[in-house]
């Protein structure tokens, strides 16, 4: 597609269960990153991936939260026994290995925590 | 690490009237610095960016940012605001070590008054 793609737009689940976020990267851009964004509030990095580097995973605020990239495509963001404090737009976004650090948004998944 | 610290959270002005955004970063390596927009439910999308050479940089759209590294600002400034410079902006800063990581800071809700 022209851009970055994420799905669901909205979720609305109830607390302790688990939730998948997908990401659709724009086709030939290497890199991949998560970020959350709560209500009011600025982005917080989560992850990112580079090609076929290791991830950097310092920004996960817990181990219930772990995301996968399947090669240089789509990446699921997983987040297990959803807290109410998870409550957020869960941003993805991507670019080139040398995009000067222009990033691609997509425009976001919002998780409700009931 | 790097860091942003935007000053304002909510910056409200009359429409044709100048405004200044404030950035300041916090990092101990050279640094790429960007602004990033988000019109209302719109994602995110880039605005404009320093790299290197020039300490000033513009924007399509009316807007110019100046690198000053004595001071490490990054202020988004433009002479003449119109209605659809409504938005939320963001500063975000990454490293020259080759890690494209962006650090986003909290953001400031830019709102024009006619």
């Amino acid at each position: 597609g022209a851009g970055v793609s994420q799905s669901p737009s909205n979720k609305v689940t109830e607390k302790g269960k688990d939730v998948e976020l997908r990401c659709d990267p724009i086709s030939g851009h290497t890199a991949l990153y998560w970020y959350r964004q709560r209500l009011g509030q600025g982005l917080e990095f989560l992850i990112y991936f580079q090609g076929n580097s290791a991830p950097d995973k310092s920004g996960l605020p817990s181990d219930r939260f772990s995301a996968e990239r399947t090669g240089e495509s789509v990446s699921t963001l997983t987040i297990q026994r959803t807290q109410q404090e998870d409550s957020a737009v869960y941003l993805c976004a991507s670019s080139r290995r040398h995009g000067g650090g222009e990033l691609f948004f997509g425009e976001g998944s919002r998780l409700t925590v009931l | 690490a790097q860091s942003v610290t935007q000053l304002d959270s909510q910056v409200p002005v009359f429409e044709e009237a100048p405004v200044e955004l404030r950035c300041n970063y916090s990092s101990s390596v050279s640094v790429y610095l960007f602004w990033y927009v988000q019109y209302p439910n719109q994602g995110l999308q880039l605005l404009l960016k320093y790299l290197s050479g020039s300490t000033l940089v513009e924007s399509i759209n009316g807007f110019e940012a100046e690198f000053n590294k004595s001071q490490t600002s990054f202020h988004l400034r433009k002479p003449s605001v119109h209605i659809s410079d409504t938005a939320e902006y963001f500063c975000a800063v990454s490293d020259l070590q080759g890690a494209q990581k962006l650090v986003f800071g909290q953001g400031t809700r830019l709102t024009i008054n006619p």
